[in-house]
């Protein structure tokens, strides 16, 4: 079965740092994936998705990610984060056609 | 545009009671899902539906049953609800590779 593993729980950095976050699937053949945000008391929205081509993706709010099949990794990055970046972030898989699959979420705490 | 529409928003359940959690999409959808989210555990799906008429179990199907009413509407019932099932549940269509999910029921059983 598909498994999704994020490194890390919870992160802590300061406004300003650099953020990665990692992101590994077990899947081996062709994926769709994506990494969601969900804001407190909110629900899930989309930050950028990989289907094909170029394996370096932009999402919104200054989000990217870069797809490495050889290390099955999906990994979430943002060079200067903002305390509005305060949230949990899911990785997730999706076979086309077929159910998506997610990861546990890494909380992000981004300190003023 | 509603997009995926879930109600109610907020429940508290005694154990024991059961209650049915509604979703419904205007996107003209094929597939609906419904999954629970519980801290550190990520979406955990609960059942999906491919298409109007037909239902299959996800991941933690137990404790759960679902109706693909139509189309437009999906729908999750907890029989006899217990306070394991203290979640937040998200429903959630798609279409080839994209999904949409509604804005969470926050369920609590006490």
């Amino acid at each position: 079965a598909q498994s999704v593993s994020q490194h890390n729980h919870h992160v802590i950095l300061s406004e300003a740092a650099s953020l990665e976050l990692g992101c590994n699937y077990s899947y081996g053949g062709t994926v769709n994936l994506f990494w969601y945000v969900q804001y407190p008391g909110q629900h899930l929205q989309l930050l950028l998705k990989y289907f094909s081509g170029d394996p370096l993706v932009k999402g919104i709010k200054g989000f990217e990610a870069e797809f490495i099949k050889s290390k099955f990794s999906f990994n979430l990055r943002k060079p200067s984060v903002q305390w509005s970046d305060t949230a949990e972030y899911f990785c997730a898989v999706n076979l086309y056609g077929q159910n998506f699959v997610f990861g546990p979420g890494t909380r992000l705490s981004v300190l003023p | 545009n509603a997009g995926v529409t879930q109600t109610p928003k907020f429940q508290v359940l005694k154990t024991g009671q059961s209650m049915t959690l509604q979703c419904a999409q205007d996107m003209n959808h094929n597939s609906m899902y419904w999954y629970r989210q519980d801290p550190g555990m990520g979406l955990r799906l609960i059942y999906y539906s491919a298409s109007e008429g037909t239902t299959d179990k996800g991941e933690v199907p137990n404790g759960y049953n679902v109706s693909r009413l139509n189309k437009r509407e999906f729908s999750l019932r907890l029989e006899s609800a217990a306070p394991s099932q203290t979640s937040v549940y998200f429903c959630a269509s798609s279409v080839g590779r994209m999904a949409f999910f509604g804005q969470g029921t926050r369920l609590t059983v006490v």
